[in-house]
């Protein structure tokens, strides 16, 4: 099983600042994905393919890295964007994810 | 609107069964993949079991629920189903139903989620 590990686990920032999450994997992959989830709410897709964003999702989001190194960039916070990100791995079953990281405001 | 949504979710005693539904809509049904995965605080997010558009023929379970879950679709009324067995108590959490992504002849990650339906062993 492909092990993700993200940090980090909190992230305080300011609203219009930039905010950088990291994911590594166990070993090296090329399917990885990016999710949002809010309190209640069910994950939502941002990134996959590791740099693709998927319908709907705003620039200001991006992915990139490879191999066991990837990276989500908000280039500029929203308020609507503060909650907790995951990335996962769709590589090879059991598809996994990592334990998130809590984006909170500064 | 493509859109899942799941039920089934209730208390049950260890040991005990439940069967979770998920109904697709909004999309062809048959074109995708389906997956149900489950959410605790303290494990956080799992995928628990998938199944192959292609019919259904091919199945994969995590090695958590392997030998209890089944799951199924049912290509008539859009729905998928995952049938838990001997429930523990481990397998509390907040289910969820989705579909992966399939375009250009590759399959990607889950874009579309239902909104997760609660199942507690207890």
């Amino acid at each position: 099983e492909i092990v993700m590990t993200q940090s980090p686990a909190l992230l305080s920032v300011s609203p219009g600042e930039r905010a950088t999450l990291s994911c590594r994997a166990s070993r090296s992959l090329s399917n990885l994905a990016w999710y949002q989830q809010k309190v209640g709410q069910a994950p939502r897709l941002l990134i996959y393919d590791g740099s693709t964003r998927a319908t709907g999702i705003p620039a200001r989001f991006s992915g990139s890295g490879s191999g066991t190194e990837f990276t989500l960039t908000i280039s500029s916070l929203q308020s609507e964007d503060f909650a907790v990100y995951y990335c996962q791995q769709y590589n090879s079953w059991p598809f996994t994810f990592g334990q998130g990281t809590n984006l909170e405001i500064k | 609107e493509e859109q899942l949504v799941e039920s089934g979710g209730a208390l049950v005693q260890p040991g005990g069964s439940l069967r979770l539904s998920c109904v697709a809509s909004g999309f062809t049904f048959n074109d995708f993949p389906m997956y149900w995965a489950r959410q605790t605080p303290g494990k956080g997010l799992e995928y628990v079991s998938a199944i192959d558009h292609e019919g259904g023929k091919n199945t994969f379970y995590a090695t958590s629920v392997a030998g209890r879950f089944i799951i199924s679709r049912d290509s008539s009324t859009n729905t998928v189903y995952l049938q838990m067995g001997s429930l523990r108590t481990e397998d509390t959490a907040v289910y969820y139903c989705a579909r992966r992504y399939c375009g250009s002849g590759r399959c990607h990650a889950s874009d579309v989620w239902g909104q997760g339906t609660l199942v507690t062993v207890s």
